[in-house]
């Protein structure tokens, strides 16, 4: 199984911070790697898929790069409706993986 | 406008079994496989699978064949998944969650919260 590192687990920056968490796959993954948001107590939301499109609706604040086996989300200019916890996800080979998460919270 | 619809949190004893829907509507049910995800409380998410109700054809998670079950009725646009022989580690909320392209997860139903207690 594709193993996907994520970085940091958890993490606090202030308003109007620029944001970037990280995913590290433990094999080239060709840019299929998307990226979720999840409020407490709500479902995921998609962000970013093939690793730079952004989902319809998703504030441009957000952009994913990234290729081989290294990507990342970046959040250009934090708002507090951006506290949350958000995942990478491998979706190039089964089964598919996602990072263990990286919680946001404003300082 | 594209959503899905989850069944109602379930409560179930040890041993037993539950199968849980998600209703499709806003676009072409058979264009596109539709995944499941589990987490469990406090926890990250993990892929179950998925099924693509064009052929009903599915795909599982080694991890949880012979745990998930994953059909389909394409006349009402309902996917299912029925998880068996349930025991604490299985009390999760679980997610179907359509996909986009090539099955990254373009939209996410609401969750189902299943519950495992005597």
């Amino acid at each position: 199984d594709i193993k996907m590192t994520q970085s940091p687990s958890s993490m606090y920056a202030s308003l109007g911070e620029r944001v970037t968490i990280t995913c590290k796959a433990s094999q080239d993954i060709k840019s299929y790697l998307s990226w979720y948001q999840q409020k407490p107590w709500k479902s995921p939301k998609t962000l970013i898929y093939y690793a730079t499109s952004l989902a319809d609706g998703v504030p441009s604040r957000f952009s994913g790069s990234g290729s081989g086996q290294d990507y990342s989300l970046t959040i250009s200019s934090l708002e507090s409706d951006d506290t949350a916890t958000y995942y990478c996800l491998q979706h190039g080979e089964s089964p598919y993986t996602f990072g263990g998460g990286t919680k946001l919270e404003i300082k | 406008e594209v959503q899905l619809q989850q069944s109602g949190p379930e409560l179930v004893k040890p041993g037993a079994s539950v199968k849980m829907s998600c209703k499709a509507s806003g676009y072409t049910f058979t264009s596109y496989v539709m995944h499941w995800v589990k987490q469990k409380p406090g926890q990250g998410l993990e892929w179950i699978g998925y099924i693509n109700p064009y052929n009903d054809g599915t795909k599982y998670n080694e991890k949880f064949k012979g745990k998930a079950t994953l059909t389909s009725d394409k006349s009402s646009s309902t996917a299912y998944m029925e998880l068996s022989s349930l025991t604490s580690e299985d009390s999760a909320v679980y997610y179907c969650a359509r996909s986009g392209g090539y099955f990254w997860f373009a939209y996410w139903g609401q969750g189902t919260l299943v519950t495992v207690s005597a």
